[in-house]
Formats: structure tokens, C-alpha cells, sequence
């Protein structure tokens, strides 16, 4: 079965700057999707960013970027220039291609956004 | 993106009572539908998958007899706590994956449960 590991439960961060989430996942699978999603008060679920195993190239979505390595099995994310409304929980979460197209969730990062 | 609904948004229940979360895709069609369990300050948790036209497959230590899933048309899946006690009090959030968009998956906005 796969696992998905967050091993940070809280991070914080001062406006603007910049701050990395990280995420480790096993798998003995090759083809398979990372997600990293975020939920912020209103508890509502929002896809931050997403991420093709098969795919070298990090994926990049405005200020989110990933650093995936898939040898290491290690999939960050990077949030630059962090602003207030980035506050939330961040979870990591891995979908195989072949298992029905459910996720697994990481246990999930807090960030904090210090004006 | 596509759109989930979840209803009711909360609810609150006497112990002993039934209740049931209604999940829609609002603009695509979805055969099968997953339900989570969040308790404060933790992750999601799979408690089952819905399977549009057969059972639904739970994970291991869930009850199926007590989480009813039933999922009715290519649009709607049920959730059904049956005889809720206090411990059955949590977040519940149903996702649908979207076949147009690489199975990706759309979450609604989650059911606060509160049995008193």
C-alpha cells in the first residue's frame, strides 16, 4: 500500500518571503500523480498543483512550484512570494493509475502567514 | 473547474438517529464517488468508495452496516449514518473524479456532524 508523509505538522512563514512544504510518499508503482492540496478555513478542498510521475519537469503553477524526485520519492512544494490568503492546511496526496483513482492524503502541513 | 455539492452543509442529531449527506456532481457525471472522514486537525481519511450501479467498497475497520452508501444515478451518492452516537461526530467530504479532466478529482464543501 502506499504512503504519503508530511513531516513538517506546522510551518511558518513572513509575508512575501518564501517557504517549502515537504512530502515523502512510497510506492512500487511507476505511474502515478502528486497532488498537493490545500484547505483553508472554510475547510473547502483546493488543488494547489499537480504532478505527472512520467513528467521530469516540475510542475509550476504561478507562485506554487514542486520539486519532484521521483528516485527519492520526495515531492515539495514551494510557495514564493506568500502572501496572507496562503494560510491554510496543505496536504500531499498520491493517486495511482491503476487502484480506482482514490487518494492517499499526507497527515498534513499548517502554514502560517505572518503579516 | 467541476463543481461537488455536499448537503446538508451541517447537521445536528440525537444519538440514536439516522442521517444522511447527500453528494452531487453539478455538471459532470461521475460512476464512482469517494467519501472521507476529517477529525479536527487531522487528514482526510478514506471510509469507502461509491460505486454508481453496484456496492460500495469500504476500507478496512469501516462499518459498512453503519455508513450506508448508496449511490443512486451517474449524479448523486448517499451517505447514511445509521444509529449515530457522539463518536460518529466529524467532518465528512465526498470527491467525485471528473473523466473529461484526467480523473481529476473535485471535493465538496464537506457536512459538519454533531450527534449530541
Amino acid at each position: 500500500a502506499q504512503t504519503v508523509t508530511q513531516s513538517q505538522p506546522e510551518m511558518s512563514v513572513q509575508e512575501a518571503e518564501t517557504v517549502t512544504l515537504s512530502c515523502t510518499y512510497d510506492t512500487s508503482e511507476s505511474d502515478y500523480y502528486l497532488f498537493w492540496y490545500k484547505q483553508p478555513p472554510s475547510r473547502q478542498m483546493i488543488l494547489v498543483i499537480r504532478q505527472e510521475a512520467y513528467k521530469q519537469q516540475n510542475a509550476t503553477e504561478n507562485r506554487f512550484s514542486v520539486n519532484f524526485q521521483k528516485a527519492a520519492k520526495s515531492f515539495s512544494l514551494k510557495i514564493s512570494d506568500s502572501q496572507l490568503g496562503d494560510a491554510a492546511m496543505y496536504f500531499c496526496a498520491y493517486r495511482s493509475n491503476n487502484a480506482g483513482n482514490m487518494l492517499t492524503f499526507g497527515g498534513g502541513t499548517r502554514l502560517m502567514v505572518k503579516p | 473547474g467541476a463543481v461537488v455539492s455536499q448537503h446538508p452543509s451541517w447537521v445536528i442529531c440525537k444519538s440514536g438517529t439516522s442521517v444522511k449527506i447527500e453528494c452531487r456532481s453539478l455538471d459532470f457525471q461521475a460512476t464512482t464517488m469517494f467519501w472521507y472522514r476529517q477529525f479536527p486537525k487531522q487528514s482526510l481519511m478514506l471510509m469507502a468508495t461509491s460505486n454508481e450501479g453496484s456496492k460500495a467498497t469500504y476500507e478496512q475497520g469501516v462499518e459498512k452496516d453503519k455508513f450506508l452508501i448508496n449511490h443512486a444515478s451517474l449524479t448523486l451518492s448517499t451517505l447514511t449514518v445509521t444509529s449515530a452516537h457522539p463518536e460518529d461526530s466529524s467532518f465528512y467530504i465526498c470527491s467525485a473524479p471528473d473523466t473529461r479532466r484526467a480523473f481529476e478529482q473535485y471535493f465538496g464543501p464537506g457536512t459538519r456532524l454533531t450527534v449530541t
